[in-house]
Order: structure tokens, then C-alpha cells, then sequence
């Protein structure tokens, strides 16, 4: 079935420093890929998504490009803030489906 | 906009006992989703419904869950009994439409059973 992979957490860096989250998946179709993320005490919010293959999602100076021959999506963020502390889910939907397939989150903690 | 509100936040209970939770998704999303979040794991989900009619719930432990949507608006999920494997955080979602619009989570409801 259906999978997503991240990189284990956690992950600390201090405040400024360059952001990579790694993110592979397996799906049989052509999914759709998201990055959620989730602050202490909220709920899960949609950071940004691709729909296809070289598409880059951006938000918040947070950016991931589908990479369809790496099968991958990979979280970047040039300069990190305390603010950014939180724990960052990547997900798929398989085309047809509306079924979110997550991975296990990465929890970042940014130090000031 | 209000967002999706859930409740109750927090519950323990002991195994074997039952418990429900409560969802009241945004306004005018068809769509509802309750989601499994179990420590250290990403969010699985339990059931989707579409209005007031299930969409898929092959992935929920029918032998001791169970979900209702009335009217197509709130939705309650109970457990009974209740396992130790059951602790975990509960998470309600809801869309617009299925599919392509986003869904927004509500902030959870984290149980735990001793």
C-alpha cells in the first residue's frame, strides 16, 4: 500500500540555520503531497502541497519540490525561527482517493 | 471563521470502560474525517463521512468503534470497551468537499487508558 517515509526526529537547531526535512513516499498512482504542520497544543495545519511531478509548494519561507524520479519531498527552509518549533508531518493522497496517508512527523526545536 | 472544535481535550478512563468523543466540524463542510494519532506515529484515519452517510471506514475496529453523524453536522466517536492500545490522540477533520479541498483539524482529544 500506500506509504510516506520521513528522517527521524527529533531535530534542534539554533535560530537561523538551514532547514531539511526528508521525505519519500510509495504509491502505485500519482499522488498529491503535503506538509502539515502541528504546534504545541494545536491542531494539524496544511503548510503547503504539490499536485504533480516538479511542482514546488511554498509558505511561510518553508518550500518542498515533487520530485517524482527521487520519489521524494523534501522540506527546506533557509533560516529557521524560534517560532518554527513544531513537529512537521508529510503526507500523500493517492489520485481518486481522499484518504491522507501520513508519515510519523520530525519534531523541530528551534533555540534562539 | 470558527475552526473545528472537539471535546472533550483530555480523558482517562480504565480499560474496558467506554468513552465518547464529540466533533463539531466548520460550518458547511460535507465532509468529515476522525483520525487515530498514536505516539510518536503519524495520523491514521478511522472513518470519513460525506454528510451524513459513511464513506469508508476500513480502517476502524468495528468490534469496539463506533461513528454517527446526525443531521450531517457533529459527529460522536465511541469506544467501549476500551483497550490500553486505545490511548492515544483523536483527531477530528472536515473539508468542504472530498477529495481536493483541504481538510482542517481540530485540536484533538488526547485519551489515555490505565
Amino acid at each position: 500500500g500506500d506509504s510516506v517515509t520521513q528522517m527521524e526526529g527529533p531535530v534542534t537547531l539554533s535560530e537561523e540555520a538551514f532547514l531539511t526535512i526528508n521525505c519519500t513516499y510509495t504509491a502505485t498512482g500519482y499522488p498529491s503531497l503535503f506538509w502539515y504542520v502541528q504546534y504545541p497544543g494545536e491542531g494539524l495545519q496544511l503548510l503547503l502541497k504539490a499536485t504533480k511531478a516538479d511542482d514546488k509548494g511554498s509558505n511561510k519561507g518553508f518550500e518542498a519540490t515533487y520530485r517524482k524520479e527521487t520519489t521524494s519531498f523534501h522540506l527546506e527552509k533557509g533560516s529557521v525561527q524560534v517560532s518554527d518549533s513544531a513537529v512537521y508531518f508529510c503526507a500523500l493522497r493517492e489520485g481518486g482517493s481522499e484518504k491522507l496517508v501520513f508519515g510519523k512527523g520530525t519534531k523541530l526545536t528551534v533555540n534562539p | 471563521e470558527a475552526g473545528v472544535a472537539q471535546s472533550p481535550r483530555y480523558k482517562i478512563i480504565e480499560k474496558r470502560q467506554s468513552v465518547a468523543f464529540w466533533c463539531n466540524p466548520i460550518s458547511g463542510h460535507a465532509t468529515l474525517y476522525w483520525y487515530q494519532q498514536i505516539l510518536g506515529q503519524g495520523p491514521k484515519l478511522l472513518i470519513q463521512f460525506q454528510n451524513n452517510g459513511v464513506v469508508d471506514d476500513s480502517q476502524l475496529p468495528k468490534d469496539r468503534f463506533s461513528a454517527e453523524r446526525l443531521k450531517g453536522v457533529d459527529s460522536t466517536l465511541k469506544i467501549q470497551p476500551a483497550k490500553l492500545e486505545d490511548s492515544a490522540v483523536y483527531l477530528c477533520a472536515s473539508s468542504i468537499l472530498a477529495g481536493v479541498s483541504e481538510q482542517y483539524f481540530g485540536p484533538g482529544t488526547r485519551l489515555t487508558v490505565t
